[in-house]
């Protein structure tokens, strides 16, 4: 239990469909990621928030649409995504978005896309 | 951008000692060097960070040369439950441009 949790774990879902992740960390961190790991390359970091501001976005399709509500909580809408989508999406945050401070990550949501 | 490599994966047996290496050519003077161990099914774990020489805890140490276009991760006295994959992150004290290798997939055998 790393204390930071994500939902769901496992998620199938059309080209078509609309549907987000969540993500919650109860560290009192207050920079927040969302990173893809596909099985073909490493682990690719999608979005970063620090103090709920969205400070980076690495290229990312805009069929991903993250948001930060506060410092606790980290979403990532998805909709109309490519079979290539399919991945682990995994959060993770630090105390500050720097990078000497240690990530703290979830588990991950299995995300297939048929 | 530091890009990072690492070997694909490695063998070893339990007792003995790891050494897997990360190559980052193009290392900035601010950038800091974190590896990560990942299982099946969970997200990656911190195990150490270092900016330059050696850092030591209690499960692994941090080989960063004086030029710091690589570091090695010491892994002593293996066991079967380091079978995981291990990655270096390069980035700067801003956070800016976080990179991952690609892993190095670790093996321990009986």
């Amino acid at each position: 239990e790393t204390g930071v949790t994500q939902t769901p774990r496992h998620l199938v879902m059309g080209m078509t469909n609309k549907k987000s992740l969540k993500c919650e960390q109860h560290l009192g961190h207050n920079a927040m990621y969302w990173y893809k790991q596909s099985a073909k390359k490493p682990l690719e970091l999608m979005f970063v928030y620090n103090f709920k501001e969205q400070t980076e976005n690495n290229s990312v399709p805009s069929r991903f649409s993250p948001e930060c509500p506060n410092s606790s909580h980290l979403f990532l809408h998805l909709h109309t995504l490519q079979p290539e989508d399919s991945a682990l999406y995994l959060c993770a945050s630090s105390q500050d978005r720097a990078g000497d401070y240690e990530q703290y990550f979830g588990p991950g949501t299995r995300l297939t896309v048929t | 951008l530091a890009k990072t490599t690492q070997p694909i994966s490695m063998d070893s047996y339990e007792g003995q000692e790891v050494n897997i290496t990360c190559s980052h050519n193009n290392i900035a003077t601010n950038d800091y060097i974190t590896w990560y161990q990942q299982f099946p099914s969970q997200g990656p774990r911190f195990i150490i960070q270092g900016y330059k020489t050696k850092v030591t805890n209690e499960v692994a140490s941090l080989f960063i040369p004086a030029d710091r276009k690589s570091s090695t991760l010491s892994l002593p006295r293996v066991s079967l439950s380091d079978t995981a994959v291990y990655y270096c992150l390069v980035g700067d004290r801003a956070g800016n441009m976080l990179t991952f290798g690609g892993g190095t997939r670790l093996m321990v055998k009986p």
